[in-house]
């Protein structure tokens, strides 16, 4: 069974472009979260989506930064302008439902030059 | 803001040895989940515990949830190679959102041949 898939693996790019992550979840799972792993603050959850519809952006650090899912397979993490504190590792992760266990894609290695 | 720390946050020991890592709050839990990360991957689901005073095994894992469901540990019986990556805790609140969880920071834990 084919699990979360994210694209890039890795980027690394200049500060001031545009930077778009992409997620595939699991197919029949009605949730959908972003999260940043870093090593000062661990994994901090960006958004939480449930039947394509964001429940709690609260985890977005910054208007830069802003979500998309326009389908039940398919999710987009943009930044823009893109800055060398956005370094980091992104993940998607998708569960059955909210209370469910959550299973993790591999991640984008985000590098901001 | 709820706080869980995990203990230590690094650890290399030999193969053969056993070990505990450790998953505190000051808040109780709902549930209580812990993944295992390897390098250039996501998370990965080992086992979730619910009831205070719960014990879970996983072939050489022993998962144990506090009677106060408070804080968890993790043992591991006669360490491999294998095991070596970083072991992350991952609470449900009572009164969050029924999708939140917070993540400790880890413990990354090295298993020498």
């Amino acid at each position: 069974d084919a699990g979360v898939i994210q694209s890039p693996r890795h980027e690394v790019t200049e500060m001031g472009q545009e930077v778009t992550l992409r997620c595939k979840p699991i197919s029949g799972h009605n949730s959908l979260f972003w999260y940043r792993q870093t090593m000062m603050r661990g994994l901090e959850l960006l958004i939480y989506f449930n039947n394509n519809v964001p429940i709690d952006d609260s985890g977005m650090p910054e208007d830069r930064f802003s979500a998309k899912m326009p389908n039940a397979s398919f999710s987009t993490l943009k930044i823009q302008p893109s800055e060398p504190r956005d370094s980091a590792v992104y993940f998607c992760a998708s569960s059955l439902s909210a209370a469910r266990a959550q299973h993790f894609g591999d991640g984008t290695r985000l590098s901001i030059l | 803001t709820q706080l869980l720390e995990q203990s230590p946050q690094f650890l290399s020991i030999q193969e053969g040895e056993n070990l505990t890592v450790y998953c505190n709050s000051s808040s109780v839990f709902s549930s209580l989940q812990w993944y295992r990360q390897e390098p250039g991957e996501g998370p990965v689901l080992l086992v979730t515990v619910v009831t205070g005073g719960e014990v879970k095994k996983l072939k050489r894992l022993t998962f144990q949830f506090g009677d106060a469901r408070k804080d968890s540990s993790l043992h591991i019986t006669a360490a491999q190679p294998g095991d070596t990556g970083l072991y992350l805790c991952a609470g449900a609140y009572s009164g969050a959102g029924s999708y939140q969880l917070t993540f400790g920071k880890g413990t990354k834990l090295s298993v020498i041949p």
